[in-house]
């Protein structure tokens, strides 16, 4: 059974960082690509960044370039979203997803999502 | 970059079909697929490809897309059914985009 478990969130401070985890499991997550989507309170999903199998090309959202790294350690199964100086609008429940198909176009397993909260 | 326009909402009563639409310039030369979202969940695809079903998704579930507008048909609807959809696309000048969603109603 596929799992992907987030971890990580919590109340931030404008400015401060943060390290999102994702644990998966029940696949081989060396063949994966995997991706960071958000979804605001209230709101509707926004795909935030995807990094390939290899960890080799990644890929964000206009919205969050220069301010957002996501990495992998496949030794560990392990997927990252480092987010820095952290913004009122970054407030999201932010979801581990694996990229499905043979092209990666879309999102075939959803983890359960972690809460980011930065006040205003 | 891409724009995939949802209707809000979409009401219909047990038993009877629910079609959600995906508007944006040009869907049908590109690959739609769909999500459901129940309360306090994470999305779930229900359609890939336009019109693939993943395994365990019901047959109820069906996809099109042509045109200007890909539609997401949900046949016999039941009141499990009652979620947020969104639709969403790869974009070689976008990446990812998702639809703007619209919630099902089971009357």
């Amino acid at each position: 059974e596929v799992q992907l478990v987030e971890s990580g969130g919590g109340l931030v401070q404008p400015g401060e960082s943060l390290r999102l985890s994702c644990a998966a499991s029940g696949f081989i997550f060396s063949n994966s690509w995997m991706h960071w989507v958000r979804q605001a309170p209230g709101k509707g999903l926004v795909w935030v960044s995807r990094i390939n199998n290899d960890g080799s090309s990644t890929a964000y959202a206009d919205s969050v370039k220069g301010r957002f790294t996501i990495s992998r350690d496949n030794a560990k199964n392990t997927l990252y979203l480092q987010i820095n100086s952290l913004r009122a609008e970054d407030t999201s429940v932010y979801y581990c997803v694996r990229g499905g198909g043979f092209s990666y176009t879309f999102f075939d397993f959803w983890g359960q999502g972690t809460l980011v909260t930065v006040p205003s | 970059s891409s724009v995939l326009t949802q209707p809000p909402s979409v009401s219909v009563a047990p038993g009877q079909t629910a079609r959600i639409s995906c508007g944006g310039n040009n869907v049908g030369s590109r690959s739609v697929h769909w999500y459901q979202q129940k309360p306090r969940q994470a999305p779930v695809l229900v359609v890939y490809d336009d019109s693939d079903r993943p395994s365990g998704i019901p047959e109820r579930f069906s996809g099109s897309n042509s045109g200007n507008t890909a539609t997401l048909t949900i046949s016999r609807v039941e009141a499990g059914d009652e979620a947020d959809y969104y639709c969403q696309l790869w974009d070689s000048s976008s990446d990812y985009v998702f639809g703007t969603g619209t919630k099902v109603t089971v009357l």
